[in-house]
């Protein structure tokens, strides 16, 4: 089972609007509407941001947001802020015997 | 509040076995399926392993199907990783995740194994 694909970074001013977008197969982000977003800052533990490919658990701005089409899952960051300057990850159910498969990780950087 | 941390990691060489610990607190721990996740310095995130709320289903990645081993003690609260036949690419900050709607809601703050000769 490989890892999704995500891109290694992406940038952007404060205020402005980014997406990272998470590459999969049929077998996990196509096949189930499980996909969810993790923030980690450095030397942090993992928060969660979305799950379900677009809900936002209580407490998490509504400057992030989650979508999906087909094998391809997307986490939006509107206003961005210095705070927001973190690594993001992508994780989603599979079919394989594999039962989770999280992504390579993105650093976003607020210029 | 909510408190998951992690014990046990350290230094091993390949071959050996070793064991993780996650005390949990601050909620009904029998009634929460409970994962492992690890992270490879400077990589992302690998599911490794997940056990239901009563301990009675367990799955694994292929990775370390047949080697690695979870567990829990409800009575205890605390989940655990049998770790065997290490191998160098199994070095990783280790983490322990309370599951929650087919995502990972609480994490604690990581125990590194390294597996180096």
């Amino acid at each position: 089972q490989s890892a999704l694909t995500q891109p290694a970074s992406v940038s952007g001013s404060p205020g402005q609007s980014i997406t990272i977008s998470c590459t999969g197969t049929s077998s996990d982000i196509g096949d189930y509407n499980f996909v969810s977003w993790y923030q980690q800052h450095p030397g942090r533990a993992p928060k969660v941001l979305i799950f379900d490919v677009s809900i936002r658990p209580s407490g998490v701005s509504n400057r992030f947001s989650g979508s999906k089409s087909a094998n391809t899952a997307s986490l939006a960051i509107s206003g961005l802020q210095a705070e927001d300057e973190a690594d993001y990850h992508c994780c989603s159910r599979s079919s394989t015997s594999t039962r989770y498969v999280c992504g390579t990780g993105t650093m976003v950087t607020v210029l | 509040q909510v408190q998951l941390v992690e014990s046990g990691g350290g230094v091993v060489q390949p071959g050996r076995s070793l064991r993780l610990s996650c005390a949990a607190s601050g909620f009904t721990f029998s009634t929460y399926a409970m994962h492992w996740v690890r992270q490879a310095p400077g990589k992302g995130l690998e599911w490794v392993t997940v056990i239901s709320a009563d301990g009675s289903v367990e799955y694994y990645a292929d990775s370390v199907k047949g080697r690695f081993t979870i567990s829990r003690d409800n009575s205890k609260t605390t989940l655990y990783l049998q770790m065997n036949t290490l191998r160098p690419e199994d070095t990783a900050v280790y983490y322990c995740a309370r599951g929650w709607e087919m995502a990972f809601d609480m994490w604690g703050q990581g125990t590194m194994v390294t597996v180096s000769s």
